[in-house]
C-alpha cells in the first residue's frame, strides 16, 4: 500500500494564482521528493527535501517538510497552465513509495 | 545521453503469454526500478536492484521476475499474462546515496501501456 497520501485529490484553479498540494506518510523518511506527470507521460522529479531539511524553494516552487506531523507540502505560485498535470510525493524509506497525486488543472 | 529507454511503446498480450519489457539507462546509475501505474492507485514499485547482479522485490512483484546482468539493462518479465497485470509500466533509475542502498532523483522512462486480454 502507499506511504504517501496527497490532498486535495483534484485541484482547480486561474492562471496567476498559487497552488497548494500536500502530502501525507505514515513511516519514518530519509527524504522526500515531489514529481510531475504530464498526461500520458513518465514522471519528471521536481524537488528533493532531506528528513532534516524544513524548506526548500526551487523557482516557483516551495517545499516545507514536517517530520513531527509526517506532512510536506508543495506550493506553485503565479501558476501557469502549463503547469497542468499530476503531482507526486514519494518518501525514501529505504525504497521510493509513491503517493495516488494530486491532479493540477491550471485555466488559462 | 537518451536516458532511460522501454520498448515496446504499446503491447497487447493474451491470457497466459509471457513477454519482456525492456528497460536501458545511459548514465552509470546503480538504482534501477519498476513501477506499475493504474488509474487511482499511484506507482506501485515492482522489483528494484541497486547494481548488476543485484535485485529485490517491491510492493507487488508477484507474477514478475528481473534480472540486472549489466549496469545498464534491467528487464521486467511477465511470466504468464494475466488481465490483472493490465497496467501502464515505468522503468527509473538512479544515483545510490551514500548508504549504497537508496535511490536519490529518479529518472524515469516514457512508459509501456499492456493491456492483456
Amino acid at each position: 500500500s502507499q506511504q504517501g497520501e496527497e490532498d486535495p485529490q483534484a485541484l482547480s484553479i486561474q492562471e496567476g494564482e498559487n497552488a497548494t498540494m500536500n502530502c501525507s506518510y505514515k513511516t519514518s523518511i530519509n527524504n522526500l521528493q515531489w514529481y510531475r506527470q504530464n498526461s500520458g507521460r513518465g514522471l519528471v522529479h521536481l524537488i528533493l527535501i532531506r528528513s532534516n531539511e524544513r524548506e526548500k524553494h526551487s523557482g516557483r516552487l516551495r517545499v516545507t517538510l514536517d517530520t513531527s506531523k509526517k506532512s510536506s507540502s508543495l506550493l506553485i505560485t503565479a501558476s501557469r497552465a502549463a503547469d497542468t498535470a499530476s503531482y507526486f510525493c514519494a518518501g525514501v524509506y529505504g525504497k521510493l513509495t509513491f503517493g495516488q497525486g494530486t491532479i493540477l488543472t491550471v485555466h488559462p | 545521453n537518451a536516458g532511460v529507454t522501454q520498448t515496446p511503446k504499446f503491447q497487447v498480450l493474451k491470457t497466459g503469454q509471457s513477454m519482456t519489457l525492456q528497460c536501458a539507462q545511459d548514465m552509470n546509475h546503480e538504482y534501477m526500478s519498476w513501477y506499475r501505474q493504474d488509474p487511482g492507485m499511484g506507482l506501485r514499485l515492482i522489483h528494484y536492484s541497486v547494481g548488476a547482479g543485484i535485485t529485490d522485490q517491491g510492493e507487488v512483484p508477484n507474477g514478475y521476475n528481473v534480472s540486472r546482468s549489466t549496469t545498464e539493462d534491467f528487464p521486467l518479465r511477465l511470466l504468464s499474462a494475466a488481465p490483472s497485470q493490465t497496467s501502464v509500466y515505468f522503468c527509473a533509475s538512479s544515483h545510490l546515496d551514500h548508504s549504497g542502498r537508496r535511490g536519490y532523483e529518479q529518472y524515469f522512462g516514457p512508459g509501456t501501456r499492456l493491456t492483456v486480454t
